[in-house]
């Protein structure tokens, strides 16, 4: 079965302190590797795909990596805005579903 | 170009009663999923359908819960005899399906059964 663990849960940074979130994934053939921004109340913005390992992505003052067991979204210099619940979802060859994570909660503080 | 639209946002509905959600994908998008997010549980995936057709619905629950994308007008997901643990915010996501795999996601409607 296809599972997807993020860590830490929760997350609190000041503003301008970088971190990582990690995603660590088992899936029966990588189709692609999803990352979201969720803020309350709301649906989920999507970030970046991931195909393969070495893959990176960058936005503003996020970067996606991508290894064959996990992926880290790395957030430079975050600032009070970036504070969110980021997911991460794998999809599988042959299949449409994304299969999520249950999410970081970062918060920044000003 | 406006993204994916539900309606209604919050819905309540008392128990025994039925649910009716609505999607409508972004502009020229063909496929549309259905996710469930329970609280303090991560998004789980529910149905994949295109025009007329129910591709996947291996994450739907067997009884009370059925969907459709007829060919005309939004896709419809439909829980019938609704319980307390029906409560949820149900998401709908669109994709291009033009090589890129990403799934763009609507604000969701949120089932409050009481």
């Amino acid at each position: 079965e296809d599972q997807v663990t993020q860590s830490p849960e929760a997350l609190r940074l000041q503003e301008g302190e970088s971190s990582s979130l990690n995603c660590s994934y088992t899936v029966s053939g990588l189709r692609g590797l999803f990352w979201y921004r969720q803020d309350p109340g709301k649906g989920p913005e999507f970030l970046f795909t991931l195909y393969s390992a070495g893959e990176e992505k960058e936005k503003e003052r996020l970067k996606a990596t991508l290894t064959k067991k996990e992926s880290f979204l790395h957030i430079t210099a975050p600032k009070p805005e970036d504070s969110a619940t980021y997911l991460c979802a794998v999809q599988a060859a042959g299949s449409e579903k994304l299969v999520f994570g249950k999410g970081t909660k970062l918060t920044v503080n000003p | 170009n406006a993204g994916v639209m539900q309606n209604p946002r919050h819905l309540v509905r008392r128990r025994g009663q039925e649910a009716r959600l609505r999607c409508s994908p972004m502009k020229g998008h063909s496929h549309v999923y259905w996710y469930r997010q329970l609280p303090e549980e991560g998004l789980k995936f529910m149905v994949y359908l295109q025009k007329e057709n129910i591709i996947d619905e291996s994450g739907m629950p067997k009884e009370r819960f059925s969907a459709e994308f007829p060919k005309e007008g939004p896709s419809i997901l439909r829980i019938q005899q609704v319980v307390r643990g029906d409560s949820a915010a149900y998401f709908c996501a669109s994709s291009p399906h033009d090589g890129a795999w990403e799934q763009y996601f609507g604000p969701g409607t949120r089932l409050t059964v009481t």
